[in-house]
């Protein structure tokens, strides 16, 4: 069973174009997340949404926009795609702890390996 | 900005020897997680240790958490072929709101 799925897997497109990357957790949390890994391996937080919020908006482009139609998902809508969007993203869940509560741990997606050319 | 900063950048090593990594960051946090990630794959979840917490074990990993110097370490003994992997450390800056800082991660290489 897939804890947290993403698709594409695998996306390559050319510069100006919009696509959307899907993320869907079967765990039961009520918060995910979006992450940007770079050829370099650093990985940023970019949004996170709980029950359906969007609770943190890193400083992300405008060209990006989250869309979470229900806890179990959290989508990535990227328009005009430029050649710095390339790179990896990755969904993850957690569960949301009680107010002033720590923080859970993190479960990530397989990424999406995004190539814009 | 980073919050981690793993050390060494790369560890190479003999199936069997034990693997240490550190990590260090800046502002106080909540509590530090390790992470590993396999060549082309997600992140998986290692450990977390609170701030309260001196050492914390796992397996085959150990974790000490020293808030005075502001670092961590990853030990892994008997380390196995299947333990290649790049390990990051990840802190929450002292946020509740779920954020989570990586560093930029340590690539670990057990050789058979």
């Amino acid at each position: 069973d897939t804890a947290v799925s993403q698709t594409p897997k695998y996306l390559v497109t050319q510069m100006g174009n919009d696509k959307s990357i899907k993320c869907e957790q079967n765990l039961g949390h009520d918060t995910m997340y979006w992450y940007k890994q770079d050829s370099k391996k650093f990985l940023k937080i970019m949004f996170s949404y709980n029950n359906k919020e969007l609770i943190i908006n890193e400083t992300v482009p405008n060209r990006f926009s989250p869309k979470s139609p229900d806890k179990a998902h959290l989508n990535l809508h990227i328009n005009s795609l430029e050649l710095g969007d390339s790179a990896v993203y990755f969904c993850a869940s957690s569960r949301w702890g009680l107010a002033g509560d720590r923080l859970e741990t993190q479960y990530f997606g397989p990424g999406t390996r995004l190539l814009v050319l | 900005s980073q919050q981690g900063e793993e050390d060494p950048q790369a560890l190479s090593i003999q199936e069997g020897e034990n693997a240490t990594m550190n990590c260090s960051y800046k502002t106080s946090i909540n509590n530090l997680q390790w992470y590993r990630q396999n060549s082309g794959r997600g992140l998986v979840h290692l450990i977390l240790i609170r701030s309260n917490e001196r050492e914390k074990h796992s397996g085959r990993l150990r974790v000490t958490l020293d808030t005075s110097k502001k670092s961590s370490s990853l030990l892994i003994t008997a380390s196995r072929a299947a333990d290649t992997a790049s390990y990051f450390c990840a802190t929450d800056r002292g946020s509740t709101l779920g954020r989570l800082y990586f560093g930029r991660g340590t690539q670990l290489t057990v050789w058979p």
